[in-house]
């Protein structure tokens, strides 16, 4: 059974890095092909993509958000890290990770995280 | 990028209706389209992969269809458990982007 869970801060102030660690269970990221990935949602807003790694270490990111973001895996304890620098209230938003199954397989995030809010204020 | 433009943004339906949701992509994205279901306080919830393909476990009233730039989501028959938000995702190339949503409210 898979599982992911996000954690994290719930309050951050505006221009600090948020760091969010992703912790699942149920697939490895060492199994090739397989992914996680982060996605965000503003209150009553759209989901939007943000970053993806892979089991290689291949590492994707949104164009609009690339500067901001870095997303690192640790294999051995089943983590994937993302961190996002210069956090604006903008960014106040639910933040999920989720499992890809295969890179080009089976692209979708077929199990999702609960999801943690973040909500960015002085 | 490529953009996902869904419509209608929201919709009133009865129970028993067929509901249909439209997912436009900016440029061709093969069938690399999925569609999610949200509710109210959960993480979406996969139903259907590479445009018409029904994931385990979701109720066969659930169609997709389409390929290209076009696409679309069907209920043959809404259930009261089917008031939700539905996104569409396309999958062809990064940054996987999502379309704006479509809500579904009971009539």
């Amino acid at each position: 059974q898979i599982t992911l869970k996000e954690s994290g801060p719930t309050l951050v102030k505006p221009t600090q890095t948020l760091t969010l660690t992703c912790t699942f269970s149920g697939f490895s990221l060492s199994t090739s092909g397989v992914g996680v990935g982060w996605i965000r949602q503003p209150p009553g807003k759209a989901l939007e993509w943000l970053a993806l790694i892979y089991w290689d270490d291949d590492k994707r990111y949104s164009p609009s958000l690339k500067s901001r973001l870095t997303i690192t895996k640790d294999t051995s304890k089943n983590q994937v890290v993302l961190t996002m620098t210069n956090m604006d209230p903008v960014d106040t938003a639910t933040y999920y990770c989720a499992h890809r199954p295969h890179r080009t397989l089976n692209r979708v995030f077929d199990y999702w995280g609960q999801g943690t809010l973040v909500t960015v204020s002085s | 990028d490529i953009q996902m433009t869904q419509s209608p943004s929201s919709l009133s339906a009865s129970v028993g209706d067929r509901v249909t949701i439209t997912c436009r992509a900016s440029q061709s994205i093969d069938i690399y389209l999925n569609w999610y279901q949200q509710k109210p306080g959960r993480a979406p919830n996969l139903l259907i992969s590479t445009a018409s393909s029904l994931q385990s476990g979701v109720p066969s009233r659930f169609s997709g269809s389409g390929s290209g730039t076009d696409f679309t989501l069907t209920i043959s028959s809404l259930q009261p458990e089917d008031f939700a938000t539905y996104y569409c995702q396309q999958s062809y190339s990064t940054p996987g982007t999502f379309g704006q949503g479509t809500k579904v409210e009971i009539k």
